[in-house]
This record gives C-alpha cells, sequence and structure tokens, in this order.
C-alpha cells in the first residue's frame, strides 16, 4: 500500500530534550515536506527537500532541523524544544511537479511540550 | 492579503442538500487546485484537484475554477453527515528549481445536519 508513515503518533516531551519525528515513505517521491498545523493558522511549511541531500527552510523553520539521506526517509529534529512547538504535525510526499497528483500526508504527529 | 482565503466557517448545511465552499487566491500564476478533506485529528486528504478554468466532477463532488476571477469552489451534491469536516482549498504555484510548493487555505468547517 502506497503510504506516508510517521512515528510517533503521539508525544509528550519536555522542554529541552531533543526529539526526532520519523517520515518515511513507500512512493518513490522525490519531494518530502513538514507542516504544522495550529488552530487559527492552518497547515504551514517547516521544511522541504526536493531530493537526496537537497534541502530547504518554509515558511517557520526556526527550531526545526531536517535530513533527507535516503530518498524514502524525511526526519523532523527538533534540539530543544519549546512550548510553543505543540503542534499537530505532517509529514508530506509528492512526485516532482505536484500539479496533478498534490501531497500525499502521513497520519500526524502530535507533540505536546511541557 | 493572504496568498489563499477560504471562509472558515462553521458552515452548517442540512442534510440531502448542496454544500458550497469557496476559495480565493492572489498568485495569478497559479497552476493547479486542489481541496483535500480533513476529519478532526486525522490528516487532510485529497478528494480533488482542478487544473483547467471550468467543473471538474467526481461522484458527488464539483471542483469549479475560475482563473480570471482568481476563484475556486468546491459543491457537494447530496450532502451526508459523513461529509462533515473541514475542508483545505491548495494552490500550487510554478515550479521553482524543481519544487512546486502547495500553499493552503485555513480551512472551511462544515457541519451537515440531519
Amino acid at each position: 500500500e502506497a503510504q506516508v508513515t510517521q512515528n510517533p503518533r503521539y508525544l509528550i516531551t519536555v522542554t529541552g530534550k531533543k526529539l526526532t519525528v520519523t517520515c518515511s515513505q513507500n512512493m518513490n517521491h522525490e519531494y518530502m515536506s513538514w507542516y504544522r498545523q495550529d488552530p487559527g493558522l492552518g497547515l504551514r511549511q517547516i521544511y522541504y527537500s526536493m531530493n537526496v541531500e537537497v534541502t530547504d527552510k518554509g515558511d517557520v523553520p526556526e527550531g526545526y532541523k531536517v535530513s533527507r539521506k535516503e530518498k524514502r526517509n524525511f526526519p523532523l529534529i527538533l534540539e530543544s524544544p519549546s512550548p510553543n512547538q505543540t503542534s499537530l504535525y505532517f509529514c508530506a510526499s509528492s512526485l516532482i511537479g505536484v500539479a496533478r497528483g498534490g501531497y500525499t500526508f502521513g497520519s500526524g504527529t502530535r507533540l505536546t511540550v511541557v | 492579503q493572504k496568498e489563499v482565503e477560504q471562509n472558515s466557517g462553521p458552515l452548517s448545511v442540512p442534510e440531502g442538500a448542496i454544500a458550497s465552499l469557496n476559495c480565493t487566491y492572489s498568485d495569478r500564476g497559479s497552476q493547479s487546485f486542489f481541496w483535500y478533506r480533513q476529519y478532526s485529528g486525522k490528516s487532510p486528504e485529497l478528494i480533488m484537484f482542478i487544473y483547467s478554468n471550468g467543473d471538474k466532477e467526481d461522484g458527488r463532488f464539483t471542483a469549479q475554477l475560475n482563473k480570471a476571477s482568481q476563484y475556486v469552489s468546491l459543491l457537494i451534491r447530496d450532502s451526508q453527515p459523513s461529509d462533515s469536516a473541514t475542508y483545505l482549498c491548495a494552490v500550487a504555484g510554478l515550479i521553482i528549481q524543481g519544487a512546486q510548493k502547495l500553499v493552503f487555505g485555513q480551512g472551511t468547517r462544515l457541519t451537515i445536519n440531519p
């Protein structure tokens, strides 16, 4: 089954404790992206990657890191989480040139930083 | 002005009626347009995409695009309680350095009343 897999689904952590949210896709998509979703603010892009070793900032990259060492994986790293990073996070992937297919989203990670 | 604007709702429609969801966008270079459905706490699910002026129909859903007016809409005929969700409009612009970013509206919350 074609899918984007995120882990974990739920995570509660404390301020300053490094964490990684994993994302993996099995569709051989070049393009992968991380979004956060907050009430009243909609989906905002954090980082994206056009292929292996090619990443760039989205609209709200502060406090986040990413890497793309393999085509299928695109982990999101919070080096020192803060409460304002409490949010619902989605990983998404697509073929380059999204015109026809749009994004496929993972099932989401609800992160709470206390 | 936001890049993609939607009325946040809530929009309440009786069961069996037509639900009409609207979206405007600011970038005249936008090429492709998507409608996603998102149930509470779940990931966005692609339900329609359109890239040519006019109407596109898929079952009970019709997407309408008017590039001159920078307007895209989604009609849901014979609305069912299971259609109650938040509907996200997304717009894809030009491909820059291989990447085609989707910009999302904040979403319209739709409630179908039995």
